[in-house]
């Protein structure tokens, strides 16, 4: 069966600092798709990132970035520029193996981003 | 373009009522449905889901079931709710291989 994991239960960053974001998981799969979700105070689930593992690239939109590791099962979410705005819950989220489209999330990070 | 709608926003309920949750989704044909259900700061659990009308999963036996009736609808429902019902619902629907879209949740307390 495959986990996702997410070792930091809360993290907190000072505005306009990096913070990197852990995620490790674990499949039989060799060609799948990693997510990072945002849910803001809202809980409304916002997609951040997505990474394909048969792309050696790592995946960036504007101030988000991943660090995959794909032999490590390591993918990790790096925010730059930390805003008041990136204040939230983050999920790391994997597709299951019989689907393909059903996702395991990951427990979660609570980032706060402070003034 | 693509849209999920999900209501209600917020509903209290007494023990032992029914529930009816509602999703649609618009702008795609045969999606992948879900019902998720959230603990409060903590990780998504996943309900049921649906590859088609009248195709029902269910990953956790509960006091909870789910329908589709039709291609872009999908229903959450309970008989009698528990207080272990409560929690806060999320319905999302994907095609294959892409991304996941979820509605804005439904808050759900049962008093």
């Amino acid at each position: 069966a495959q986990t996702v994991t997410q070792s930091q239960p809360e993290m907190s960053v000072q505005e306009a600092e990096t913070v990197t974001l852990s995620c490790t998981y674990d499949t039989s799969e060799s060609n799948y798709y990693l997510f990072w979700y945002k849910q803001p105070p809202s809980r409304q689930m916002i997609l951040v990132i997505r990474q394909e593992a048969y792309k050696q690239q790592n995946a960036t939109e504007n101030r988000f970035s991943v660090n995959f590791q794909k032999a490590a099962k390591s993918f990790s979410l790096k925010i730059s520029d930390s805003q008041l705005g990136d204040t939230a819950m983050y999920f790391c989220a994997l597709p299951q193996e019989t689907s393909g489209s059903r996702l395991t999330f990951g427990e979660g990070t609570q980032l706060t981003v402070n003034p | 373009s693509q849209t999920i709608h999900q209501w209600p926003a917020t509903l209290v309920q007494p023990v032992g009522s029914p529930l009816s949750l509602e999703c649609t989704v618009e702008g795609t044909s045969n999606p992948n449905l879900y019902w998720y259900r959230q603990a409060a700061g903590r990780g998504l659990q996943l309900l049921f889901y649906s590859v088609g009308i009248g195709q029902i999963s269910s990953e956790v036996p509960q006091n909870l079931s789910a329908s589709r009736p039709q291609d872009r609808q999908f229903i959450l429902s309970s008989k009698k709710l528990l207080l272990s019902d409560s929690g806060f619902y999320l319905c999302a629907w994907s095609v294959p291989q892409t991304v996941y879209t979820f509605g804005s949740g439904t808050r759900l307390t049962v008093v």
